[in-house]
């Protein structure tokens, strides 16, 4: 069975501009979170999705945002991109219920988004 | 809130010594907690995961962790480290939202190098 699958897998961006991450569920998973790792530090919470609507959403601005398909794929947009947005992005399914994390979650192996 | 500290930034093992990397976690209940090991570059991949029961938990690759209540603690251990265990570890959390969702919050990381 594939894993979670993200696209692209490296991405170089100018300031301002605008970025889309995508990225694919393991089939039967509902749940899809998304994380910034920036370097040297553990990942943070950006959105959790579950059944298409948004569960819950970490402290980023307005300039993020996120939405789920009725396959359960994934996109992760960020408007306006500062240089502070270079990170890599996790996303992660799970069989999570409702958005509570009761299952082990499985991380894809991330976009990595250098902006210049 | 739930959080969990990592005191330790970068750790030294010589090849086939024994290893502990060092969690403590902040929560007044049990907490769900976790363990994530990351290769250069790559994704998230669990090692090992608490919810209740059994204090001693075994996980992937020979590594196992113990939850004490009494030093809010969930060390990682390994009785014999390989070479090919050098990567960055992640002690995490689960973190109720404010609308009933669930998140993974994580530590800053210990970066494991092995010596010859």
């Amino acid at each position: 069975d594939a894993g979670v699958t993200q696209s692209p897998t490296h991405l170089i961006k100018t300031r301002g501009q605008h970025v889309t991450l995508r990225c694919s569920p393991i089939s039967g998973h509902k749940s899809v979170s998304w994380y910034q790792q920036v370097l040297g530090q553990g990942p943070q919470f950006i959105f959790q999705y579950y059944e298409k609507e948004e569960r819950g959403r970490g402290n980023f601005p307005d300039r993020f945002s996120a939405r789920q398909f009725p396959n359960y794929s994934s996109e992760l947009n960020v408007n306006a991109l500062l240089l502070g947005d270079s990170a890599l992005y996790l996303c992660a399914s799970s069989l999570a219920n409702r958005g509570r994390v009761n299952t082990e979650a499985f991380f894809g192996q991330g976009t990595r988004l250098t902006v210049v | 809130a739930q959080s969990v500290t990592q005191p330790d930034i970068h750790i030294t093992v010589s090849e086939g010594a024994s290893l502990e990397l060092r969690c403590n976690y902040s929560y007044g209940a049990t907490p769900y907690l976790f363990w994530y090991v990351q290769s250069p570059g790559q994704g998230l991949q669990l090692l090992l995961k608490y919810f209740s029961g059994d204090t001693l938990v075994q996980g992937i690759k020979g590594f196992e962790a113990e939850f004490k209540r009494s030093q809010s603690s969930f060390n990682l251990r390994k009785p014999s480290v390989h070479w090919s265990d050098a990567a960055e570890y992640f002690c995490a959390v689960v973190r109720s939202g404010n609308t009933g969702f669930q998140k993974l919050v994580f530590g800053t990381g210990t970066r494991l190098l092995v010596s010859p």
